[in-house]
């Protein structure tokens, strides 16, 4: 059965760094999305992704974030200059349909801010 | 913001015993989909209501949406060990196409 794939599992950074958390989701899905989870707590949306363009963002998601599809496979999220309270799981997550349908997620990324 | 609030946080059962988790919105909603995630693993999808007091059943699970559908609820009979995790109603809230806001969580814990 096909996966969305995550990169890298595990990414520890500094306070301030810019970091790049990648996906390629499940090649005949159309809508993307990235949540995060601090640990112990819900799955949080940031942003969901349709026909190369942002459909819906949180509150979470501010400038410090982008969203790219830089090719016809991958999807990252970029944040600029991460901050202590960025620390969390990275979730990337696709489906066919929009929220009508469910969502895929792949494995995660934890990243770690110091 | 929009609300999806989950009771009860934690739950601890032995082996055998029953298990629900609620599920309320603040709002009408759409449709509603349940989640499961072990420990250490991601979200993994269980199934979605769509219709006003929908009653679905998957092995020893069963899934029911209100009436009015803003509440919805997911009963575990005589529950295993592999049932741990933690379940996560999320509500795509009418007017909105692409979001899914995923409610507060039960975590579950069975022992022997």
């Amino acid at each position: 059965e096909p996966e969305v794939t995550q990169t890298p599992s595990h990414q520890v950074t500094q306070m301030g760094q810019e970091v790049i958390l990648r996906c390629v989701p499940i090649s005949n899905h159309l809508y993307f999305y990235w949540y995060r989870q601090i640990l112990g707590q819900k799955v949080e949306f940031l942003v969901s992704f349709y026909n190369n363009e942002i459909s819906e963002k949180s509150e979470i998601f501010d400038d410090q974030f982008s969203v790219e599809r830089p090719d016809g496979s991958n999807f990252t999220l970029k944040i600029r200059s991460t901050k202590l309270e960025d620390s969390a799981m990275y979730f990337c997550a696709s489906n066919r349909q929009g929220a009508d349908s469910p969502l895929h997620f792949g494995n995660g990324t934890r990243l770690t801010v110091t | 913001g929009q609300q999806v609030m989950q009771i009860p946080q934690y739950q601890h059962v032995q082996e055998g015993e029953d298990f629900t988790t609620y599920c309320n919105s603040s709002t009408t909603l759409s449709n509603i989909q349940w989640y499961k995630q072990r420990p250490g693993g991601h979200p993994v999808f269980l199934i979605q209501l769509v219709k006003s007091g929908e009653v679905k059943k998957q092995k020893r699970l069963t899934f029911q949406f209100g009436e009015a559908k803003k509440n919805s609820s997911l009963h575990i009979t005589a529950t295993q060990t592999t049932d741990v995790g933690t379940y996560f109603c999320a509500e795509i809230n009418t007017g909105t196409a692409s979001k899914l806001t995923f409610g507060t969580g039960t975590r579950l814990q069975v022992t022997l």
